[in-house]
Formats: C-alpha cells, sequence, structure tokens
C-alpha cells in the first residue's frame, strides 16, 4: 500500500531555514501537500505542489518536487519561534479521494 | 463559517463504555473524513465519507468502531466497547470534490479510556 516517510525531529536556531523532508512510494500520486499542526489543533494546509512540478514557492515557503526519487521537502526561510509544530507531508493518488499522511516532523525553533 | 466543529473536545471514559464522537463537517464540503492520532502510529484514516455514503472503511480498525453520517451536516463515530488502547485523539476533517481544496480539519476530541 501507499506510504509516506518522515524525520521525527528537527531542531533549527530562529532565523536560520529549516528544511523538512518526505518520501512517499506511490508513484500514481497526483498532489502532494504540506501541514502544519499547532499544539491542541488540528492540521492546516501549508501548501501544495502537483506533480508536474519541480518547485513551488510562497513568501518563505519552497517546496521541492522529486518525482524520481519520490521525494518532497518544504524549506522555511528565516525560520521564526512562531514555526515550532508538527508539520505533515501527504499525497493523494489519481484513483482516490484520501489523503495519506507522513509520521509528521515536530519542528523545534530555538532563539 | 465556523470550520469542522466535533465535540466533545475532551472525553474519558472506562473501559466496556460505549463512546460516540460527533462531527459537524463545513456546509457545502461533500466529503468527510475521519482520522486517529497517536505518538506511536501517527494519523491513520479510518473511515471516508463521500455525498453522505461510506467509500472505504479499510481503516476501521475492528468491529467495535462504527461511523454513521445520517445527513450531510452531521457524523458520528462509535466505539463500543471501548478499550483503553482506543486511547487517541480523534480528528474530523472535511473538503469539497475538487483535489486541489484543502482538507479542513476540527479541532479534535482526546478520548482516554481508563
Amino acid at each position: 500500500g501507499e506510504d509516506v516517510e518522515q524525520s521525527l525531529f528537527l531542531s533549527v536556531r530562529e532565523g536560520d531555514s529549516s528544511v523538512i523532508n518526505c518520501t512517499y512510494t506511490d508513484s500514481s500520486s497526483t498532489y502532494l501537500y504540506w501541514y502544519k499542526q499547532e499544539p491542541g489543533a488540528g492540521l492546516q494546509l501549508l501548501t501544495y505542489i502537483f506533480s508536474n512540478m519541480d518547485m513551488k514557492q510562497d513568501q518563505r515557503l519552497t517546496v521541492l518536487l522529486n518525482k524520481k526519487d519520490k521525494h518532497l521537502s518544504l524549506r522555511i526561510a528565516d525560520t521564526q519561534t512562531g514555526d515550532s509544530a508538527i508539520y505533515f507531508c501527504a499525497e493523494a493518488s489519481y484513483n482516490t479521494d484520501k489523503l495519506i499522511f507522513g509520521t509528521g516532523t515536530r519542528l523545534q525553533v530555538f532563539p | 463559517d465556523a470550520g469542522v466543529i466535533q465535540s466533545p473536545r475532551h472525553e474519558v471514559t472506562e473501559m466496556g463504555q460505549e463512546v460516540t464522537l460527533r462531527c459537524k463537517p463545513i456546509s457545502g464540503h461533500d466529503y468527510l473524513f475521519w482520522y486517529r492520532q497517536t505518538m506511536m502510529r501517527g494519523l491513520e484514516l479510518l473511515i471516508y465519507f463521500n455525498n453522505n455514503v461510506p467509500i472505504d472503511d479499510s481503516g476501521m480498525p475492528e468491529d467495535r468502531f462504527s461511523a454513521k453520517m445520517p445527513n450531510a451536516s452531521f457524523s458520528t463515530l462509535k466505539i463500543q466497547p471501548s478499550e483503553p488502547r482506543d486511547s487517541a485523539v480523534y480528528f474530523c476533517a472535511s473538503m469539497t470534490g475538487t483535489r486541489r481544496s484543502p482538507l479542513h480539519f476540527g479541532n479534535g476530541t482526546r478520548l482516554t479510556v481508563t
């Protein structure tokens, strides 16, 4: 079945860039997503990328997709303490309506 | 719009009791999903509905779990009987039918079974 993998933790200094990585197994993925979860809340969509794109930039966020290696990354420039949260990668296949989520990466930003 | 509304926010119950979790999706959304989140297993899809019809319930752990969607504005997830290993945060999420539309999550129900 489909599988989405992420590293569990990332710690960065305020002002540095953060890069969160994700790998997936489903080669028929059409859309790939990044969600953010703050404590005590549900997940919120940050950004998404269509599978025929290599890169998408949205203000401080840059998404890179390597479809050959099934690797997705999220770069957060000038990371702030408010960026501390759990970040989930998710993928959707063309033939299903459900999203498969990764394990989540807990980002901790220290001053 | 108030977003996806889940109730209760917290539920503490004893093993063997019936638990019912409730969800009101965003008006106009025709997909509804139930997820479970634990430290050990991460975010697991339990079941999802399209136009009130269950489409995929392959993630429902066992027969103790059941979900219904009697109308477009209400869904329930029931566990009977509950067990300590059911302790988790249960999320409901809804979206419209286009792939680029985001999945909107509720704030979850934290279930503790003692």
